[in-house]
């Protein structure tokens, strides 16, 4: 199975800021690798896939990239309804898989 | 627009079974294979397996689990047996976003199902 691991763990941030997440993949996923927003008591929504592709409806302040095993998620001019978890997944192989969460509170 | 829709909480003793439904509206049923993830309390996402409503095939992550669906009602369940508190858990089902990408588009809302003595 394919082990992914989100850096960092938490991350604290202010309005206005950018920031990054990254994402390794224990092997090669080629460009397979998603993005999900989580906010509490709330589904996960998804919004980039294919590494770099906004998923509908989702605004441009987010972008992805990446391939292989290095993937980044970054949010441009944070806002309150940014700060939440976020996630990776790679579907790549079967089982599909996440990382553990990337928290991002106010700072 | 896609909708899945899940039942409401349910409570259930240690050893017992648990049946989730996620009914499915806004697209074709057959042609997009449903998951379903379940995250326990302050902890992050698990995937538990798939099931093409197409043929009914499916891929499982454990072997206390059961997923079925009814093309009649696009509906899909999954059933988890012998709970343990461990189970404890929200349970969402998820719908591909394109095909069988494996990729989780579109979520229910989850289900809280609590495994208490």
């Amino acid at each position: 199975d394919i082990q992914m691991t989100q850096s960092p763990s938490s991350l604290s941030a202010s309005v206005g800021d950018r920031v990054t997440i990254t994402c390794r993949a224990s092997q090669g996923i080629s460009n397979k690798l998603g993005w999900f927003q989580q906010k509490p008591g709330k589904a996960p929504k998804s919004l980039i896939y294919a590494a770099s592709s906004l998923q509908s409806g989702v605004p441009s302040k987010f972008s992805g990239s990446g391939s292989g095993t290095d993937f980044t998620l970054t949010i441009s001019s944070l806002q309150p309804e940014d700060f939440a978890t976020y996630y990776c997944q790679q579907y790549n192989s079967y089982p599909p898989s996440f990382g553990q969460g990337t928290k991002l509170e106010i700072k | 627009q896609v909708q899945l829709v899940q039942s409401g909480a349910e409570v259930k003793k240690p050893g017992a079974s648990v049946k989730v439904s996620c009914k499915a509206s806004g697209y074709s049923f057959t042609s997009y294979y449903i998951h379903w993830v379940r995250q326990a309390p302050g902890q992050g996402l698990e995937w538990m397996g798939m099931i093409n409503p197409s043929g009914g095939n499916t891929v499982y992550a454990q072997n206390r689990i059961t997923m079925t669906r009814d093309t009649s009602t696009s509906t899909v369940y999954m059933e988890l047996s012998s709970l343990r508190s461990e189970d404890t858990a929200v349970y969402y089902c998820a719908r591909d976003l394109w095909d069988s990408s494996g990729f989780l588009g579109y979520w229910g809302q989850g289900t809280l199902v609590t495994v208490s003595s």
